[in-house]
């Protein structure tokens, strides 16, 4: 079945750039998305990419598709402490339709 | 604009007690509603698609008649924890998805139960 995989934590200090990666199995997805989520919190929709695009930037996010490699990555910008979280890769066939998650890769800002 | 809000926020009760979590989506009509749950540290789980006006699509392994799950109205969606256990102790999160155009699911603030 559809696999996606993430690297478990990352940590940064404040006002560097960080990157998350991802990599996936489905060659037939066609949206993959970031999510985040804070502690004790649901799911906040960052961003996401249809699979013919190769980059999308908004504000501090860059998303980043290889669709060869299928390897998605994630880079925040002026990473500051309040981005501290989880944050959660997913791809989908169709939009809306049933996503398959990464793991999760935990953030750390350190000041 | 895409709320979606799910009540409550955090339930403490007694084994064999039904809980009955909510989940709306506020400013859009929502077709397909999804339910999922996490455990400490983990990633989501898929336990069921609910589709408004007939049965919900579980997944392997979810038990039906214990999650029982109704979406009457595009805009609500409900799970109910049946008799429920310290077993069925986590964190439920539900999404909708926009019906108009292909809108990714937005999801709600979960819910934490705590079986005693």
């Amino acid at each position: 079945g559809e696999d996606v995989e993430q690297s478990l934590f990352l940590s940064v200090r404040e006002g560097d750039s960080s990157v998350i990666n991802c990599t996936y199995t489905d060659s037939s997805s066609t949206y993959l998305y970031w999510y985040k989520q804070e502690p004790g919190a649901g799911l906040q929709l960052l961003t996401y990419i249809f699979s013919n695009m190769d980059m999308k930037q908004d504000q501090r996010l860059t998303v980043l598709l290889n669709k060869k490699d299928k390897h998605l990555s994630l880079r925040i910008a002026d990473t500051q402490t309040g981005d501290s979280a989880i944050y959660f890769c997913a791809e989908s066939n169709n939009a809306g339709n049933m996503l398959t998650f990464g793991g999760g890769t935990r953030l750390m800002v350190k000041p | 604009g895409a709320v979606v809000s799910q009540h409550p926020s955090r339930v403490i009760c007694k084994s064999g007690t039904s809980v009955k979590i909510e989940c709306r989506s506020l400013d859009f009509q929502a077709t397909t509603m999804f339910w999922y749950r996490q455990f400490p540290k983990k990633s989501l789980m898929l336990m069921a698609t609910s589709n408004e006006g007939s049965k919900a699509t579980y997944e392997q392994g979810v038990e039906k008649d214990k999650f029982l799950i109704n979406h009457a109205s595009l805009t609500l969606s409900t799970l109910t924890v049946t008799s429920a256990h310290p077993e069925d102790s986590s964190f439920y999160i539900c999404s909708a998805r926009d019906l108009q155009g292909n809108q990714p699911q937005h999801f709600g603030d979960g819910t934490r139960l705590s079986i005693l």
